[in-house]
C-alpha cells in the first residue's frame, strides 16, 4: 500500500540553527502535502498545504518565513525550521494526497524537533 | 469550525477488560473519521479509517464505530494488553484537512 514516509523520525539541534524535515510518498505522487504540529497535550494542528511546484498555504498565526515548506516534487515535500528556538521543540507529521484514491490521505510518522 | 472531543482524556485499566474511546465532533459534514494511536516519543500510527457512508471497522480486537448525525464515534478495545498504552487520537476529515481531538492516554496495568 501507499506509504509516507517522514526524516528524520527525531532530531536535536541548537538554538538558533535551521533543520529540515522530509516528507516522501514512496510509491505514488503526492499533488498535496499537509504539515501538522502537535503542541503539548493539545491536538494536532494543520499548519500548512502545500502544492507540488506552488508556494505553500499557511494557516493562520502560522510564520511562513520561520517554517519554510518547499514542495519541488511530487513525491517531496520538506518544512525547514529556521533559527529554531527551544519553543519551536514539538512533533510534526506530514500527510500526502494521492495513490490509488486521488482524495486518500495517508499520515507519515512524524518528527520530533528538540531545540536546545 | 470543527471541533473534535475525546473523553476521557486519560484512562486506566486492568489488562483485560474491554473499553471504550469516544470521540465527539461538531460538524458532521465529514469525509471521514480515522482513529490514531501515539506511543511516547514515536510517530502516529493508524488504525482504523472509517468513511462517512459506513458505521464501523473492525481490525482484530480494535472496533470502531460512526455515528454521524450525533457527531460521535467510538473506538471498542476488547482484552486489552499492557501494550496496549499509548495515546489514541480520533480526526475527522472535511475533504483535505483533518481535524484531530486532543487524545486519550491509555494505560493497561498488567
Amino acid at each position: 500500500g501507499a506509504v509516507v514516509s517522514q526524516h528524520p523520525s527525531r532530531v536535536i539541534c541548537k538554538s538558533g540553527t535551521s533543520v529540515k524535515i522530509e516528507c516522501r510518498s514512496l510509491d505514488f505522487q503526492a499533488t498535496t502535502m499537509f504539515w501538522y504540529r502537535q503542541f503539548p497535550k493539545k491536538s494536532l494542528m494543520l499548519m500548512a498545504t502545500s502544492n507540488e511546484g506552488s508556494k505553500a498555504t499557511y494557516e493562520q498565526g502560522v510564520e511562513k518565513d520561520k517554517f519554510l515548506i518547499n514542495h519541488a516534487s511530487l513525491t517531496l515535500s520538506t518544512l525547514t525550521v529556521t533559527s529554531a528556538h527551544p519553543e519551536d521543540s514539538s512533533f510534526y507529521i506530514c500527510s500526502a494526497m494521492g495513490g490509488a484514491s486521488v482524495d486518500t490521505i495517508y499520515f507519515g510518522e512524524g518528527s520530533w524537533l528538540t531545540v536546545v | 469550525k470543527q471541533e473534535v472531543t475525546q473523553i476521557p482524556a486519560a484512562l486506566s485499566v486492568p489488562e483485560g477488560e474491554n473499553l471504550v474511546l469516544n470521540c465527539s465532533f461538531t460538524d458532521s459534514a465529514i469525509y471521514n473519521l480515522q482513529w490514531f494511536r501515539q506511543d511516547p516519543g514515536k510517530g502516529l500510527t493508524s488504525l482504523l479509517l472509517i468513511q462517512s457512508s459506513q458505521r464501523e471497522q473492525t481490525s482484530g480486537r480494535l472496533n470502531a464505530s460512526l455515528d454521524k448525525s450525533s457527531g460521535r464515534s467510538t473506538l471498542y478495545i476488547a482484552a486489552s494488553q499492557p501494550g496496549d498504552s499509548a495515546t489514541y487520537l480520533c480526526a475527522v476529515s472535511h475533504g483535505n484537512q483533518f481535524y484531530f481531538g486532543t487524545g486519550t492516554s491509555l494505560t493497561v496495568i498488567p
